[in-house]
């Protein structure tokens, strides 16, 4: 079975542009989580989409949006790009959105870094 | 103060070893907890959820206290492949919704 894809693996972009990452889940998982991963510290909760609505979302900036797919894909989406920004961006798939137990599996992540 | 807060090491143990590895978290409201391994600029991986009751994957051993607000995942008989860095992860219902939160990680190094 496939796990978590995302795309791009790699992104250069230059301050003030927009960029655009993509997630599919595992088959199956009609949830999405995105978080931001800077170098030495832990992944930081960005949202959380299940069932195309949004369910969580983490303490950023109205530059980061998402949206999901009726097929369970997603997008992030963060414009007016600040050096900052320049992070892993992991996609985490889990089958449910709500209850007590959302376990989550990573993608390998699109390493975004902003000059 | 951090939701979640870790040791970040690093530990530095003998193959063979046993190795404890502990988290505390603010939030009496949360709700799930879990472990998970991170090997160097790869994703993380989910390693075990941690029950109420505490759960045991082979050699690992994952515990919650409630009461004191912390997690601990204990290693034992440590092996080479055991080196990552180790995340710990709480899930919290708000009334905004879903919050995840991960700690910084602690970096185990098991040497030969």
């Amino acid at each position: 079975d496939a796990g978590v894809t995302q795309s791009p693996t790699h992104l250069i972009k230059t301050r003030g542009q927009h960029v655009t990452l993509r997630c599919s889940p595992i088959s199956g998982h009609k949830s999405v989580s995105w978080y931001q991963q800077v170098l030495g510290q832990g992944p930081q909760f960005i949202f959380q989409y299940y069932e195309k609505e949004e369910r969580g979302r983490g303490n950023f900036p109205d530059r980061f949006s998402a949206r999901q797919f009726p097929n369970y894909s997603s997008e992030l989406n963060v414009n007016a790009l600040l050096l900052g920004d320049s992070a892993l961006y992991l996609c985490a798939s889990s089958s449910i959105g709500i209850g007590s137990y959302n376990e989550q599996f990573f993608g390998p992540g699109t390493r975004l870094t902003v000059l | 103060r951090k939701e979640v807060e870790q040791d970040p090491g690093p530990f530095n143990v003998p193959e063979g070893a046993t190795v404890a590895f502990n988290c505390t978290y603010s939030n009496s409201a949360s709700q799930s907890f879990f472990w998970y391994r991170q090997d160097c600029r790869k994703e993380p991986k989910l390693l075990m959820s941690v029950y109420s009751s505490g759960n045991e994957d082979g050699r690992f051993t994952a515990q919650l206290n409630r009461a004191s607000q912390y997690i601990s995942l204990l290693i034992r008989d440590s092996k080479l492949s055991d080196s990552a860095t180790y995340l710990c992860a709480v899930k919290i219902l708000s009334n905004t919704g879903n919050q995840f939160y991960f700690g910084t990680g602690t970096s185990l190094t098991v040497i030969p």
